[in-house]
């Protein structure tokens, strides 16, 4: 089972919004079962989208979801010094792996 | 709030066992909605889902391709964890290793991790 494809690395300026794109494959993404993660150096994952567009009580609304076809995107808006993290995409697989990661973006708030 | 709390050791050496448990507060093991997991991340492999548990009237395990043929998780409900064991270790799976909870109700996604155990495997 192949990581889903995500650019390494997304800089922007305060204020400014992101978008991070996750490529897969019709045995993953097209599943409406895709959630983003953002991970702070050290820190476990934390949950910040589920179910492609759902956001966990307690998120942030600058944070957004979505997906057409076989690639997802979270987009971060107004973005602040504290979004500078690591974020990694997720999505259920129809293979017996069951969830599949993607390969990580480095956010770099300028 | 449920809480995920590992231990186990960070040095293995090749060909020996990894064991390692996490300890559940705020929620069951044998919870009917959750699932109870085991990911590492590597820099060489990134997040790599490793395998589950979950009862369902009776108890279940499903696990990733890639260690199939050496991993094990089961359920302790008398202290209320789970635990991984990972057999015939390399160099290969030297990672931080973390629990999480899929709580069933937010698609397949993980809401709820232990604090993470950076495993090395060296003689």
């Amino acid at each position: 089972q192949s990581a889903l494809t995500q650019p390494a690395s997304v800089s922007g300026s305060p204020g400014q919004s992101i978008t991070i794109s996750c490529t897969g494959t019709s045995s993953d993404i097209a599943y409406n079962y895709v959630s983003w993660y953002q991970q702070h150096p050290g820190k476990a994952p934390k949950v910040m989208i589920f179910d492609v567009t759902n956001r966990p009580s307690g998120v942030s609304n600058r944070f957004s979801g979505s997906k057409s076809g076989n690639t997802a995107s979270l987009t971060i808006s107004g973005l602040q010094a504290e979004d500078e993290a690591d974020y990694f995409c997720s999505s259920y697989s129809s293979s017996t792996t069951l969830y599949v990661f993607g390969t990580g973006t480095k956010v770099t708030v300028l | 709030q449920v809480q995920l709390q590992q231990s186990g050791p960070g040095l293995v050496k090749p060909s020996q066992t990894l064991s390692l448990t996490c300890a559940i507060s705020g929620d069951s093991v044998s919870s009917k909605t959750a699932t109870w997991n085991w990911i590492r991340q590597s820099p060489s492999r990134g997040l790599e889902w490793l395998g589950r548990t979950w009862y369902r009237s009776r108890w279940y395990t499903g696990y990733a391709d890639s260690v199939k043929s050496r991993i094990f998780i089961n359920p302790d409900t008398s202290k209320n964890l789970f635990s991984l064991q990972l057999n015939a270790m390399t160099p290969e799976d030297t990672a931080l290793y973390f629990c999480a909870r899929d709580p069933g109700d937010t698609g397949w996604s993980f809401d709820s991790w232990g604090q993470g155990t950076r495993v090395t495997v060296s003689s």
